[in-house]
């Protein structure tokens, strides 16, 4: 299958920075990639979907100017979280579909811890 | 209604049995459909897809698909403790991909 990448695997900063996460997809083009937020025990949440070279859309109550997403180019697509918080403290994990309705491919997802 | 929809268990089954995952979809119109697992603590990875009526088997998972009652189940014959794991149910509608909330399954030795 499809392989997307996601780095870095586990992040630790302190509260008030930012931290970036990058999603690739290595071996296919990606229109449009997704970034989810899950906490332990419960499901998936999507944040946002991210189309190249366009405003990603987030779903409602997911602040776009805390968690800004950048999909510059067909196999690249970034999230930061700014101004993190202890709450923020997560599984964010991307993915990506290798065309329009077709199958979704995640990435190994990101651990953020903030202190 | 929920346009996905699992059971969100957990369902435990003895090792050796079959575990029988349901889900159900609203949309009519839903034309592909996919079964994701996720150990915890780790991503989901793709299982399965159907896309047509009827059975598909891929070694110990069998897919199944009935559109007119709008459900797609997955089979798992000779179920492992390394199947103990959320079993997300994904349905492709018109374009949008929505998933389950997902089963958590345990096999027990």
């Amino acid at each position: 299958g499809a392989v997307v990448s996601q780095h870095p695997s586990w992040v630790i900063c302190k509260s008030g920075t930012s931290v970036k996460i990058e999603c690739r997809s290595l071996d296919f083009q990606a229109t449009t990639m997704f970034w989810y937020r899950q906490f332990p025990k419960q499901s998936l949440m999507l944040m946002a979907t991210s189309n190249e070279g366009s405003k990603a859309t987030y779903e409602q109550g997911v602040e776009k100017d805390k968690f800004l997403i950048n999909h510059a180019s067909l196999t690249l697509s970034t999230l930061t979280v700014t101004s993190a918080h202890p709450e923020d403290s997560s599984f964010y994990i991307c993915s990506a579909e290798t065309g329009p309705g077709n199958t979704i491919y995640f990435g190994e997802g990101s651990w953020l811890t903030v202190v | 209604q929920k346009e996905v929809e699992q059971n969100s268990g957990p369902l435990s089954v003895p090792e050796g049995a079959i575990a029988s995952l349901n889900c159900t979809y609203s949309d009519r119109g839903s034309q592909s459909f996919f079964w994701y697992r996720q150990y915890s603590g780790k991503s989901p990875e793709l299982i399965m897809s159907i896309y047509s009526n009827g059975d598909k088997e891929d070694g110990r998972f069998t897919a199944q698909l009935n559109k007119a009652s709008q459900y797609v189940s997955l089979l798992i014959r000779d179920s492992q403790p390394s199947d103990s794991a959320t079993y997300l149910c994904a349905v492709n509608q018109r374009g949008d991909m929505r998933f389950g909330a997902g089963t958590r399954l345990t096999v027990k030795p």
